[in-house]
């Protein structure tokens, strides 16, 4: 149990729809981070928000945009969705947004599964 | 520019042997290292990290890794694999500015009886 909750668990929605997932930190976490993972890959780094700012982004159009709220919840909104956006969707959170550290454990919620049919 | 191999795909061992997953990385500064697992339908966990000091790391569920800088390496090992760790293994660099995570394809490991 690493105290990151992410909703809904599972999700089935059309192409071209709107989604949003959400994620709560762990108690004391003030860094979001969103990772995509496809069937059988490695997470993918998607972008970071540390007090309420987006500080990091990877290779993900802008269609992957994302929110951070002042108790350090998260949301990944993804708009257009396409078929290859099927994946599960994974938070992490932990205290500070600069470095991992020796002292930065990173936590990882259990995910939400998105399929676009 | 960053990345992690896992050259192997799939791995299957039998309980109570031994067990060792590779992981090549390729990163321009000292790099952050961690290994986590995850069982089917669910998140991360964390295995163990290196950072410094010390290239033989021990972690969780009797797992160990060796930083090794000339190979580019952070292999994970178990000396006895219990049939509870089956699951997927992944290799992970992390960046040293931010909290972002380059991750590897990942190992899914078998235990048979």
């Amino acid at each position: 149990e690493t105290g990151v909750t992410q909703s809904p668990t599972h999700l089935i929605k059309t192409r071209g729809q709107q989604v949003t997932l959400r994620c709560s930190s762990q108690s004391g976490h003030n860094t979001v981070s969103w990772y995509q993972q496809a069937l059988g890959q490695g997470p993918q780094f998607i972008f970071q928000y540390y007090r309420e700012e987006e500080n990091g982004r990877g290779n993900f159009p802008p269609r992957f945009s994302g929110l951070q709220f002042p108790n350090y919840s998260s949301e990944l909104n993804v708009n257009a969705l396409e078929l290859d956006d099927s994946a599960l969707y994974l938070c992490a959170s932990s205290q500070g947004g600069s470095t991992h550290g020796a002292g930065n454990t990173i936590y990882f919620g259990e995910g939400s599964w998105l399929t676009v049919v | 520019a960053q990345s992690v191999t896992q050259p192997d795909i799939h791995i299957t061992v039998s309980e109570g042997a031994s067990l060792e997953l590779r992981c090549n990385y390729s990163y321009g500064a000292t790099p952050y290292l961690f290994w986590y697992v995850q069982s089917p339908g669910q998140g991360l966990q964390l295995l163990l990290k290196y950072f410094s000091g010390d290239t033989l790391v021990q972690g969780i569920k009797g797992f160990e890794a060796e930083f090794k800088r000339s190979q580019s390496s952070f292999n994970l090992r178990k000396p006895s694999v219990h049939w509870s760790d089956a699951a997927e293994y992944f290799c992970a660099v992390g960046a040293n500015t931010g909290n972002q995570f380059y991750f590897g394809t990942g190992t899914s490991l078998t235990v048979i009886p």
